[in-house]
């Protein structure tokens, strides 16, 4: 059975730092490319940043490039999200999708982990 | 770019069937899309992928009682023998040059 488990959520100050994580089993994740999505309190979802299977390709939205990085481990099955920079706006719950096999759809998601930014 | 244009509310008592629309820019008419089910304090659920033809490919486990059709820029996600626990948040989501969008969401309440 597929699981995806984010950590490292945190209550942080405007302009500081912090690292997701996410835990994957239950199948192959060497093979598949990654995303992290958010969605920010009393908002729709919104996509964040993917990653390629091999680590050769990276993709950012424009309100976070420059200031986050993807990253995976596939020896750890681990996926990984370093902000920096981090704005109020940053504010939400963070999720880590398994892209499907073909493209376009994530077919498996994290519960999510709470990231709050706040003087 | 494309935009995804949900409802943002819709209700119905239970047992009984309801129907979400969420509509695809002009121009944007042959995308596919995703339904992704969100209940409260969960991460989201993929529901399924709806095609431009209509066809669709379902997630794993997911009921009969949930079907998507489409018909010109709106693809729709049907829920019949509505239950308690299909009260949630549905979101669309489409990919292509503008990268992964999401329509804004539409919260379903069970009647």
């Amino acid at each position: 059975e597929v699981h995806l488990v984010e950590s490292g959520g945190d209550l942080v100050r405007p302009g500081r730092s912090l690292r997701l994580s996410c835990a994957a089993s239950g199948f192959a994740f060497d093979v598949y490319d990654m995303h992290w999505v958010r969605r920010p309190p009393g908002k729709g979802l919104e996509w964040v940043s993917g990653i390629n299977w091999d680590s050769s390709v990276e993709d950012y939205a424009d309100s976070v490039k420059g200031r986050f990085t993807i990253s995976r481990n596939n020896a750890r099955d681990s996926l990984f999200l370093q902000m920096n920079s981090l704005r109020v706006e940053d504010t939400a719950f963070y999720y880590c999708a398994r892209l499907r096999s073909g493209g376009g759809v994530f077919d498996y998601w994290g519960p999510g982990t709470l990231v709050t930014v706040s003087s | 770019q494309v935009v995804l244009t949900q409802p943002p509310s819709a209700s119905a008592p239970l047992g009984a069937s309801v129907k979400l629309t969420c509509t695809l820019t002009s121009g944007h008419s042959a995308y596919a899309i995703a339904w992704h089910q969100q209940q409260p304090d969960k991460g989201p659920r993929f529901l399924m992928r709806v095609n431009n033809d209509g066809s669709l490919l379902k997630g794993d486990e997911i009921p009969d009682r949930f079907s998507g059709s489409s018909s010109g820029a709106e693809r729709y996600l049907t829920i019949s023998s509505l239950q308690s626990d299909d009260e949630a948040e549905y979101h669309c989501q489409t990919w292509g040059a503008d990268k992964w969008v999401f329509g804004g969401g539409t919260k379903l309440t069970v009647l």
